[in-house]
């Protein structure tokens, strides 16, 4: 079985740049993840989908950024325009239905540098 | 605010000996608690967890034990082993019967473990 597939693996922008990061979740996972680790830091919960519907977004830094998961497959998270702050390592995460909890599977993350 | 501290950022140990890593909440509302292993450059992989009704989770040569009272929970790994040298994340969540909704881990910074041949 295929685990969590991230593209790209390294993005390098500039500021004002335009990224868009892929995820893959596990094949029949409902339950799909973004977080994101700075530097230094904790790994930080972004947002959460249930198929294709945002279920919560209360980890989103603010507007410039924006996750979409159409038809409940892959999920892309657009950063617009990039901030030097916005540099980090992107993961995400799938699991399956949320009735027990299920253990999330990680993807290898996307690290993104905004020089 | 963080939730999860890991007060130690690297712990080193010899090989045999027990690794012991350590992890302090300070939301009660969480109820199951985790540790992930991460190696670089790949995503954190689950290890062992524990709910909050338990004080002890065992799983070969890693246990979890909790302290609901002090708030904090540790991984003992014994004996030790060079290929369990990683950086460790201890994470906690709320279930559902907590009034949680997803299950979105709340996690602390990390220790990096290197285990000595």
């Amino acid at each position: 079985e295929a685990g969590v597939t991230q593209f790209p693996s390294h993005s390098v922008i500039e500021k004002g740049q335009t990224v868009t990061l892929r995820c893959d979740p596990i094949s029949g996972h409902d339950n799909l993840y973004w977080y994101r680790r700075v530097m230094g830091k904790e790994i930080k919960f972004l947002l959460h989908f249930v198929k294709e519907s945002k279920q919560d977004e209360s980890g989103m830094p603010n507007n410039r950024f924006l996750a979409e998961r159409t038809g409940g497959t892959y999920s892309t998270l657009k950063v617009q325009p990039a901030e030097l702050e916005d540099s980090g390592v992107y993961f995400c995460a799938s699991s399956q239905r949320l009735a027990n909890y299920n253990e999330q599977f990680f993807g290898p993350g996307t690290r993104l540098t905004v020089l | 605010d963080q939730q999860v501290k890991q007060n130690s950022p690297s712990l080193s140990v010899q090989e045999g000996r027990i690794s012991i890593l350590n992890c302090d909440y300070t939301n009660s509302m969480f109820d199951y608690f985790l540790w992930y292993k991460k190696y670089p450059a790949e995503g954190p992989t689950f290890l062992i967890s524990i709910s909050s009704i338990k004080d002890k989770n065992e799983d070969g040569r890693f246990t979890v034990f909790l302290n609901k009272s002090a708030k904090h929970l540790s991984l003992h790994i014994v004996p030790s082993q060079p290929g369990d040298s990683a950086v460790y994340f201890c994470a906690a969540t709320k279930g559902l019967n907590s009034g949680g909704s997803n299950y979105k881990l709340t996690f602390g910074k990390g220790t990096l473990l290197t285990v000595n041949p």
